[in-house]
C-alpha cells in the first residue's frame, strides 16, 4: 500500500514562503493525481491544489495567487510552496493521493499522509 | 463554488444506536460525493465514494445514499471506534473542483 509522508519546517515567519514536500513510498508517483489539503486547528478541511504526475496543476482560486505545486518523479516526491503567509495559514497540511477506480477516477482522496503542523508566527 | 452544509453539527449517541448524518450541496453534484471519517490527531479516511460505494476495508455498517443535492451517511449500529468527525466532499466542474462540508461530530452520549 502506498504511503505518504509530509516534511518541512514547522514554523514559518509571516510574509515568508511555506515549503513542504510529500514523499511517496510503496508505489510510483506516476499515473496518479496528488493533492495538498490543509486543516486549521479545530476547523475543517480545505483543498489547496493538485498536480498530475505529468506536471499539470489545478489550484483553489482562493489561494491560486500564492500557491505552486510541483512534482519530481525521479524522487517520487511532490511539493507545495505557499508564499506571503499570514497567521491564517497556520494549519495541519496533508498530502493525499486521489482514487483511481472507475469513471470517478481522481475525484476523491484515497490515501493520506499523517499531516504536518505548520505554524506562522514571528 | 459549490457549498456543502452538514447537519447536525454534533450528534450524541450511544454505542449500538443508529447514526444518520446529512450533507446538502448548494448545487447538484450528481453522485460525486464522498464521506470521510477523522479521528483526533489522524488524517481523514475515505469511507464512501460516489455517494454509496464503500471504500476498500470499510465495514458494512457504513452506508451512503443520495444524489443531486441531498446525501446521507448511515452508521447502522455504532461501534466505540466510530465516534469521530465525519466530512462530506464533492467533486464538480465549478472552481474549486473539490470542497468539503464543515463536518458532523459523532460523540458518545
Amino acid at each position: 500500500q502506498v504511503q505518504l509522508q509530509e516534511s518541512g519546517p514547522g514554523l514559518v515567519k509571516p510574509s515568508e514562503t511555506l515549503s513542504l514536500t510529500c514523499t511517496v513510498s510503496g508505489g510510483s508517483i506516476s499515473s496518479y493525481y496528488w493533492s495538498w489539503i490543509r486543516q486549521p486547528p479545530g476547523k475543517g478541511l480545505e483543498w489547496i491544489g493538485y498536480i498530475y504526475y505529468s506536471g499539470s496543476t489545478n489550484y483553489n482560486p482562493s489561494l491560486k495567487s500564492r500557491v505552486t505545486i510541483s512534482v519530481d518523479t525521479s524522487k517520487n516526491q511532490f511539493s507545495l510552496k505557499l508564499s506571503s503567509v499570514t497567521a491564517a495559514d497556520t494549519a495541519v497540511y496533508y498530502c493525499a493521493r486521489h482514487n483511481t477506480v472507475g469513471v470517478s477516477s481522481g475525484y476523491y482522496f484515497l490515501d493520506w499522509g499523517q499531516g504536518t503542523l505548520v505554524t506562522v508566527s514571528s | 463554488e459549490i457549498v456543502l452544509t452538514q447537519s447536525p453539527a454534533t450528534l450524541s449517541l450511544s454505542p449500538g444506536e443508529r447514526a444518520t448524518l446529512s450533507c446538502r450541496a448548494s448545487q447538484s453534484v450528481s453522485s460525486y460525493l464522498a464521506w470521510y471519517q477523522q479521528k483526533p490527531g489522524q488524517a481523514p479516511r475515505l469511507l464512501i465514494y460516489d455517494a454509496s460505494n464503500r471504500a476498500t476495508g470499510i465495514p458494512a455498517r457504513f452506508s451512503g445514499s443520495g444524489s443531486g443535492t441531498d446525501f446521507t451517511l448511515t452508521i447502522s449500529s455504532l461501534e466505540p471506534e466510530d465516534f469521530a468527525v465525519y466530512y462530506c466532499q464533492q467533486r464538480s466542474n465549478w472552481p474549486p473542483p473539490f470542497t468539503f462540508g464543515p463536518g458532523t461530530k459523532v460523540d458518545i452520549k
